[in-house]
Parts: C-alpha cells; structure tokens; sequence
C-alpha cells in the first residue's frame, strides 16, 4: 500500500506524559501538513513541511507541541506534557506540487487520550 | 480570508432518494474547493474537487457538486443514496497561496435510512 500512513494508530497516556506520533507521506511528494480534529469538527491546520522546511505554524500548536521532518521524509509530531486539552485525533496530508488544486491524501489518523 | 460553511449539521434520507449536502464558501480569489468523505475508523477520502474548470465536477461514488460563484456554494449532490453512503462529509476551500493548507467545514454526517 502506497498511501499515507500513520503509527501509531491509538495511543492513551496519562496526563504530564510525553508522546510522539509518526506520519509516512507519500513517498515523491514533498508536502506534508499535520491537522488536529475532535469530535463533531472539521479537522485543524496544526503545522506544514515543505520538504524538510517547516513553514507555518498554527496558535493552536503551543510550545509544548514540536515537529519534525528529517531529510524531508517521514514526520513527527511530539507533544510534551500532554493535557486532557490534547485529546484528539491527530492527522496526517501529503501532497505534490505547488498549487493550491493538488489534492492532499490523508492518512487514518492517530486518537490520542489523555486520562 | 479563506472559510466554509456546511449549512447542516446532520442529514437522513431514505435508501435510493436523492442527496442534498449543502456548503457555502468565502474567499478572495477563485477558490479550489473539495468535498471529502470519512467513515468510521478510516482516513479521510477525496470525493471531488473544483479547481476553476468545469463548474459541474463528477466524482467517486456517483457524487457530483456545482461551483456556483454568484450564490458561494459548492453543494454536493447524489442522484440515489445507499447505505454505503453513510458517513461525514467535509467541504473545504483550499488557501490560495504559501502553504495551501485546508480549511474544513464542521462536517455533515449523513444517515441512510432503509
């Protein structure tokens, strides 16, 4: 399977924990964007990666939220100190090229609960 | 700036009768537009998008939505409904420069009534 995959798929945690999430793109395209969505809403821009370059950052990724794409690859999303706040389910888009009509692909998401 | 929104919040209708999911938008520039899909426990799916070419986009599934600039809606369409359909629908209108980041609607979820 070629689509996007995320690991991993449920994670519960106690609060003051520490996680990390990990999202594999598609491999040839070279933006990757992070979205938190909670239930009844629409998903939320979190962060966006050009290749191996952050650059955009939503208010709602505060300090205690950090993200990474080494070499431009596989991404990860680490949150420390995690609140009750944070419970969510944390998704992952890859897309190609630089045109606002290139569709992103989604991976299945990550449910993260802090208890 | 950039926004959407899906006018209802839930939708029932009955196996084989049509589908109606209605979204508005509001942006600056001519917008891309999409409508995705997501079923329980499975990542989001596209069904559609517009992207300033033919105003009556045909996707997956028998799904079709028209771009309708004079009225900002973008309402996805089904001839007949089966249950399979049963599932959240997003309408979202795509940042037009930088990042292209999404902005989604609050969902529609859609029940299929036998």
């Amino acid at each position: 399977d070629t689509g996007v995959s995320q690991n991993p798929r449920h994670k519960i945690t106690k609060r003051g924990q520490n996680v990390t999430f990990r999202c594999d793109p598609i491999s040839e395209h070279n933006r990757l964007y992070w979205y938190r969505q909670t239930l009844g809403q629409g998903p939320e821009f979190l962060t966006y990666f050009q290749n191996e370059a952050q650059l955009e950052k939503s208010r709602l990724l505060s300090d205690r939220f950090s993200a990474e794409r080494p070499k431009g690859s596989f991404s990860t999303l680490e949150i420390q100190r995690t609140e009750q706040g944070d419970s969510a389910m944390y998704l992952c888009a890859s897309s190609f090229g630089d045109l606002s009509s290139y569709e992103q692909y989604f991976g299945p998401g990550t449910r993260l609960t802090v208890t | 700036a950039q926004s959407v929104t899906q006018l209802d919040s839930h939708v029932s209708v009955s196996e084989g009768t049509p589908v109606l999911l209605r979204c508005n938008y509001s942006s600056s520039y001519s917008p891309s537009l999409f409508w995705y899909v997501q079923h329980p426990n499975k990542g989001l799916q596209l069904l559609l998008k517009y992207t300033s070419a033919a105003t009556l986009v045909k996707g997956i599934n028998g799904f079709e939505a028209e771009f309708k600039k004079s009225e900002t809606s973008f309402h996805l369409t089904k001839p007949s409904a089966h249950m399979s359909d049963a599932a959240e629908y997003f309408c979202v209108v795509s940042v037009t420069s930088g990042t292209y980041k999404y902005i989604f609607g609050t969902g529609t979820r859609l029940k299929v009534l036998a």
